[in-house]
């Protein structure tokens, strides 16, 4: 089955405690990207990447990392955590940007105390 | 800077009504595209519209685009209980999305 999956789904941290959320894509897509979404913002994009080692920020990247050694996956990382950083994050992928639709995850519910 | 804007923010009908929703944008496409979500969940790609195209139907739903007006509206027709949720709307070329609009249909 075709689909883009997350992990974790939900993770309640503490200020300053690196952590990663994993998105890996099935269909051998070249363009993936991360979404964080909050109420009455919409989603907004962090990072994206048109292909393996390629990696451009979105429009809210600060405090933010992400690394594209592989296709298929897409870490996002978040170095030192802050609260501002609650939100509920999304990876989605597409055949290449510009190219059809975007497949996303389930997202990933971030809390941080 | 987002890109698609919709509008409404929210919309509450009955059953059986039909549903618009509107979308604009800031420059030139090649294309846009539809998506809906559940509370919560990831969004769902409901259809995409070329540039050169002018109205666009897919079973109960039906899109229109006018470039010189930079706006597109998504119609849903005979709405069910089960097409509660959020649309957005994104243009190919940066894949930026608005806040949505939040559609609640009523039993």
């Amino acid at each position: 089955e075709a689909q883009v999956t997350q992990n974790p789904r939900y993770l309640i941290t503490v200020t300053g405690k690196k952590l990663t959320v994993t998105c890996s894509q099935n269909m051998n897509h070249e363009y993936m990207s991360w979404y964080r979404q909050d109420p009455g913002l919409g989603l907004r994009q962090i990072y994206y990447s048109m292909n393996v080692e390629v990696t451009d920020k979105g429009d809210v990247p600060e405090g933010y990392k992400v690394s594209r050694k592989e296709k298929r996956n897409f870490p996002l990382i978040l170095e030192s955590p802050s609260p501002n950083q609650t939100s509920l994050y999304f990876c989605a992928s597409s055949p290449s940007r510009g190219a059809g639709p975007q497949y996303f995850g389930p997202g990933t519910r971030l809390l941080v105390l | 800077s987002q890109q698609g804007e919709e509008d409404p923010q929210a919309l509450s009908i009955q059953e059986g009504e039909n549903a618009t929703m509107n979308c604009s944008y800031k420059t030139s496409i090649n294309n846009l595209q539809w998506y809906r979500q559940n509370s919560g969940r990831g969004l769902v790609h409901l259809i995409l519209i070329r540039s050169n195209e002018r109205e666009k139907h897919s079973g109960r739903l039906r899109v229109t685009l006018d470039t010189s007006k930079k706006s597109s509206s998504l119609l849903i027709t005979a709405s069910r209980a089960a097409d509660t949720a959020s649309y957005f709307c994104a243009t190919i070329h940066d894949m930026r999305f608005g806040a949505g609009t939040r559609l609640t249909v009523k039993p």
